[in-house]
């Protein structure tokens, strides 16, 4: 059973460029959980998805970022107009049941905007 | 806003010590969890601990809590080398929310 896989591991964006991060979930897990991570800080929550709906994206910035779980395929976390704070690790994570299952995590894609 | 708050913010201790970790959150939980992240790396999953239960064992790691002081602590005993990492507890309310980390480190 594959782990979480989140694809690309490194990405480099010039400003104002779009960014598309990929996550497939472990099989047989239909709870998909975006995070980013800042340098010497901790995971923030960004938004949670099941299968084709998003259940919560409080912690998702109002402009320029979106995602998105279809019934086929992985999840999409996208960002449009990269600005240099978009620099960051960022992780997904899935589970099979609810928010408060352990979740299991993928290796996370590094952004670098310059 | 933070749920969990983790103590010492980093921790350097010699191969075969024992490393303590500490947790406060703010609102109630039906369970907490802690993760490991080595350096790059994505989180991993160590080991979970229900709002019933007071202490869990898994291996060389134990874990309380202590509901009513809305704490929790991380123990590592004869620790290692490889258990250089940062240490989080995670809080499920919606939401799973990481405190800030313990950087542990651990000198052969």
């Amino acid at each position: 059973n594959a782990g979480v896989m989140q694809n690309p591991r490194h990405l480099v964006r010039r400003r104002g460029q779009e960014a598309r991060l990929r996550c497939s979930p472990m099989k047989g897990h239909s709870h998909v959980y975006w995070y980013r991570q800042l340098p010497e800080e901790g995971l923030k929550f960004m938004v949670y998805l099941q299968k084709e709906n998003i259940i919560d994206e409080s912690g998702m910035p109002k402009e320029r970022f979106s995602a998105e779980f279809p019934k086929e395929g992985p999840s999409i976390l996208r960002i449009q107009q990269v600005v240099r704070g978009d620099s960051a690790a960022y992780f997904c994570a899935s589970s099979p049941r609810m928010v408060s299952d352990e979740q299991y995590f993928g290796p996370g894609t590094r952004l670098t905007v310059t | 806003s933070q749920q969990g708050e983790e103590d010492p913010q980093a921790l350097s201790i010699q191969e075969g010590e024992n490393a303590t970790m500490n947790c406060s959150y703010k609102t109630s939980i039906n369970n907490l969890q802690w993760y490991r992240q080595n350096s790059g790396r994505g989180l991993v999953h160590l080991i979970l601990i229900r709002s019933n239960e007071r202490e869990k064992h898994s291996g060389r790691l134990r874990v309380t809590l202590d509901t009513s002081k809305k704490s929790s602590s991380l123990l590592i005993t004869a620790s290692r080398a490889a258990d250089t990492a940062s240490y989080f507890c995670a809080s499920p309310t919606d939401k799973l929310i990481f405190g800030t980390g313990t950087r542990l480190q651990v000198f052969p």
